[in-house]
């Protein structure tokens, strides 16, 4: 089974459309990364959630971590073709009974932003 | 933040060769990671390397097939050996630095 689950596996959204992903673990959260990948490339690491009911920000993207719901999501205000590519969602594999530097990663959300 | 670039950037390769891939980082870190990612598949974590001593290979990666070398705190090496077709993957390696960690660009192998 998959130990984090991101939903939905895709999105199509209307340029200056907001839009939401979520990312939800079988075990609580704590140390929660987002990345952004474009096809077949590296990862852009976004931002970094430590604990419960924390939220960032970083231009028109917000991140934020229910512990209850052991979720936390990505919004994209106004989204922009900029936005396109696969976000990913990672957790410190202390999570799991791993090594704290180990990330577990989600399933991915492939996103595509129509002008 | 950390800069990280890693040569080669794509290589296609015959079956039963091996491959040595390059990461370099701007900065000195303690703790560098090598992951595999397979096609339509998410990031899993190959082996944790730290300078100095013998890298930590995850459940299901050998060191055989799968050596890493760690001479300094800004420099790496991953070669995958006796490559098979399903050796086929983006490797990327990674670093942390405080809570954070960054990925380099990638290394998408093809092994036919």
């Amino acid at each position: 089974s998959q130990e984090l689950e991101q939903s939905p596996q895709s999105l199509i959204v209307q340029e200056g459309k907001n839009l939401t992903i979520n990312c939800t673990s079988s075990k609580t959260l704590y140390g929660l990364y987002w990345y952004k990948q474009k096809y077949g490339e590296g990862l852009i690491f976004l931002m970094m959630l430590q604990k419960g009911g924390e939220e960032k920000s970083h231009e028109k993207i917000t991140a934020k971590l229910d512990e209850k719901k052991q979720q936390s999501s990505l919004h994209i205000t106004a989204s922009q073709p900029s936005h396109a590519g696969i976000y990913l969602c990672g957790l410190r594999g202390s999570n799991y009974g791993g090594a704290t530097n180990k990330l577990i990663f989600g399933t991915g959300t492939l996103l595509a932003v129509q002008p | 933040s950390a800069v990280i670039s890693q040569k080669p950037s794509r290589d296609i390769c015959q079956r039963g060769t091996s491959l040595t891939i390059q990461c370099q980082v701007d900065s000195q870190v303690t703790m560098m990671f090598w992951y595999r990612q397979q096609p339509g598949q998410s990031l899993t974590l190959i082996a944790t390397a730290n300078q100095g001593s013998e890298a930590t290979y995850e459940s299901g990666f050998v060191i055989d097939k799968f050596p890493i070398s760690r001479p300094n705190l800004t420099f790496s090496t991953l070669t995958v050996s006796n490559m098979s077709p399903e050796d086929s993957s983006i490797y990327l390696c990674s670093v942390e630095m405080g809570a954070e960690q960054y990925f380099g660009p990638g290394t998408r192998l093809t092994v036919t």
